[in-house]
């Protein structure tokens, strides 16, 4: 089976600061990464995906993140964050075969940018 | 660019009534799924569609889920007797079909039971 953790609920920074959402994960089979973003009241929009090569990963938004396999780890970083940046962010993965595989979810970190 | 719709945006029903949420896929998404989530709570997977049947489902998706592609290109879900721990946003999404290919996700119903 596979999971993701988000040890962070909430992330409060001000704006133009830098900021990293982190994200573990556990499988024991190769896996796919992702990171969703919603906003509030919206669906979940695709910020960037792992799927294979090189590490780090650049996305929409100016964000950024890098696959990093002996500490199972994803972060989602981004260098200088702005308001319209609030939101919640969930890391995601699925396992690297089968086009049903379903897609497990973090339980999200909201990003609080205070002005 | 293709989206996936969701209708209604916003659902209202009693304790034991049947309520169908309906969405559109992308049209060439081979893979169909309907997640929801619980207010504050994390994205859970209900289950998975394809070559119209079901590929895998979550322990949520009891006797009293089902799924659906009538035609070519709506895909519902169906609660038949709701309950109120059912109030969640619904969302559906689909992916072209590689294991790569991300989940295109709608903007989700809002299901209120009461």
């Amino acid at each position: 089976a596979q999971s993701v953790t988000q040890l962070d609920s909430q992330v409060p920074v001000f704006e133009e600061a830098p900021v990293e959402l982190r994200c573990n994960y556990s499988s024991s089979v190769s896996v796919y990464l992702f990171w969703y973003v919603q906003y509030p009241n919206q669906g979940l929009q695709l910020l960037l995906k792992y799927l294979s090569g090189s590490t780090l990963v650049k996305g929409i938004n100016g964000f950024e993140a890098e696959f990093n396999k002996s500490q199972t780890s994803f972060h989602l970083r981004k260098p200088s964050v702005h308001i319209s940046d609030t939101a919640e962010y969930f890391c995601a993965v699925s396992r690297g075969s089968g086009g049903y595989q379903k897609v497990t979810f973090g339980t999200g970190t909201k990003l609080q940018v205070i002005p | 660019e293709p989206e996936v719709t969701q209708t209604p945006s916003h659902q209202v029903t009693q304790m034991g009534q049947e309520v169908i949420l309906r969405c559109v896929p992308i049209s060439n998404h081979l893979y169909f799924y309907w997640y929801r989530q619980i207010l504050g709570q994390k994205v859970e997977f209900l289950v998975s569609f394809y070559n119209n049947e079901i590929s895998e489902k979550s322990e949520i998706f009891d006797d009293q889920f089902s799924v659906e592609r009538p035609d070519g290109s709506n895909f519902t879900l169906k609660i038949r007797s709701t309950k109120l721990e059912d109030s969640a946003m619904y969302f559906c999404a689909s992916r072209r079909g590689e294991g790569n290919s991300p989940l295109h996700f709608g903007n989700g119903t809002r299901l209120t039971v009461t």
